[in-house]
């Protein structure tokens, strides 16, 4: 089945570290660029990061709010793609998806994983 | 960064009736490689958001043909031809052609 599922998600105090997970399936994930995008609760999308695939250099690009805290990285080997979150504040309150890249869009996103900051 | 945005915020149309919205960005969406990444993405409650049109009037594969993307530079159309009950939820607009990507507001699409 073609699909991506986060994990990893939870309710983490101020300050902590927390990894997500996506797990992809029925593509060739080296391919992909990726993505994560959260929704804050009520709120719109938020774009938060980008990892290219290694033939286009494996760079990264960050979203001011996260840039310095957030880590995003991929294991081509395992098709898995994460997000190293430190320093998290109560604002990264959100659901978390992954996202693959397609023509400047998005063409498959997962199910989300749901992280709450708070103490 | 470049700032999206969408009139109306909220379209409440009858069912078999015609529906547009519109997105603006702030500046041009014009790419250096000479593409234009709008793209339009629908969400309905509890669900990940999915994808409609890509680079301003691509539909994406599954997509209806009632869905159509039109526009250029800075100001861009989404059109539903016939409202059916499937297409209620939020619409957003979204940029690809300048880092960092940015989502209009969405628009919340309901039923009168």
């Amino acid at each position: 089945e073609v699909q991506l599922v986060e994990s990893g998600g939870g309710l983490v105090q101020p300050g902590e570290s927390l990894r997500l997970s996506c797990a992809a399936s029925g593509i060739t994930f080296s391919n992909a660029w990726m993505y994560w995008v959260r929704q804050a609760p009520g709120k719109g999308l938020e774009w938060i990061c980008r990892i290219k695939r290694k033939t286009d250099g494996g760079t990264t690009d960050y979203a001011a709010p996260v840039k310095g805290r957030f880590t995003v990285s991929r294991d081509d080997s395992k098709s898995t793609l994460y997000l190293q979150m430190d320093s998290v504040e109560t604002e990264d309150t959100a659901v978390y998806y992954c996202a693959r890249g397609y023509g400047g869009a998005f063409d498959m996103w997962g199910q989300g994983t749901m992280v709450a900051v708070s103490s | 960064d470049i700032v999206m945005t969408q009139t109306p915020l909220s379209s409440p149309v009858t069912l078999g009736q015609p529906a547009s919205i519109s997105c603006r960005s702030s500046q041009s969406l014009v790419n250096s490689d000479g593409n234009t990444y709008l793209s339009w993405l629908h969400q309905r409650p509890g669900q990940p958001p999915r994808l409609l049109i890509y680079k301003i009037s691509n539909r994406f594969s599954g997509v209806p043909d009632r869905f159509s993307g039109s526009g250029a530079g800075t100001d861009f159309t989404l059109k539903i031809s016939r409202v059916e009950a499937e297409d209620v939820g939020i619409y957003y607009c979204m940029q690809g052609s300048q880092i960092p990507f940015t989502f209009g507001p969405g628009t919340k699409v309901d039923i009168k």
